[in-house]
């Protein structure tokens, strides 16, 4: 498997409070996503990350910022929670390199409650 | 922009029978198409990938999905289901090219097994 750790695994919070998840590789792998999955939904990309300080938006990126300063670490940020982003949230990595071209590999989830 | 369909959302099926899991796509050119299962409560494993080449392709635990052109169509199939293969599957597409990096999700089939 992937050495593809995020953190907190659960986390409980209130509206208006922010709330940083951390997805943490150990493959070096250049490219890093933050997805959400919600029932009926499937995988939505939020945002994604090419190289160390390079990151771009997804397909549901409101309410949320991310931030790489290390290739190892992809930081995804909720300023301010709101009951809508109550999700199961997922990193995943690739490396865009030959044949491995964007196969991602995707990390255990977070679960997140926002009440 | 590239979209996937799934149009089951929940198929039952009896232990030994065979499966069949509908993906339809849509994209201009020759998409790279990916197979992705996730048991309750785990992230996502890659089962198969179709990239270039020959059009059936296997994949782990004795799963296979066969690319068609004609019909944009990347169904998986598998010839004796276990017990143990009820999990929900996704299939997902991404733009094949330079730069392309971002994989379209279907919203994903639940499939169950009868004993």
């Amino acid at each position: 498997d992937a050495g593809i750790t995020q953190s907190p695994r659960h986390k409980v919070t209130e509206t208006g409070t922010p709330v940083t998840l951390r997805c943490h590789q150990t493959e070096n792998h250049r490219y890093m996503y933050w997805y959400r999955q919600d029932p009926g939904h499937g995988l939505r990309l939020i945002h994604y990350s090419y190289g160390v300080k390079d990151t771009d938006k997804g397909e549901v990126s409101d309410g949320y910022s991310v931030s790489r300063s290390k290739t190892e670490d992809f930081l995804l940020t909720l300023e301010s929670a709101t009951s809508s982003q109550t999700s199961v949230y997922f990193c995943a990595i690739s490396d865009q390199r030959g044949i491995r071209y964007n196969e991602q590999f995707f990390g255990p989830g977070t679960r997140l409650t926002v009440l | 922009a590239q979209s996937v369909t799934q149009p089951d959302i929940h198929i039952t099926v009896s232990e030994g029978a065979s499966l069949e899991l509908r993906c339809n796509y849509s994209y201009g050119a020759t998409p790279y198409l990916f197979w992705y299962v996730q048991s309750p409560g785990q992230g996502l494993q890659l089962l198969l990938k179709y990239f270039s080449g020959d059009t059936l392709v296997q994949g782990i635990k004795g799963f296979e999905a066969e690319f068609k052109r004609s019909q944009s169509s990347f169904n998986l199939r598998k010839p004796s289901v276990h017990w143990s293969d009820a999990a929900e599957y996704f299939c997902a597409v991404a733009a094949s090219g330079a730069g392309s990096y971002q994989l379209t999700f279907g919203k994903g089939t639940k499939l169950s097994v009868i004993p």
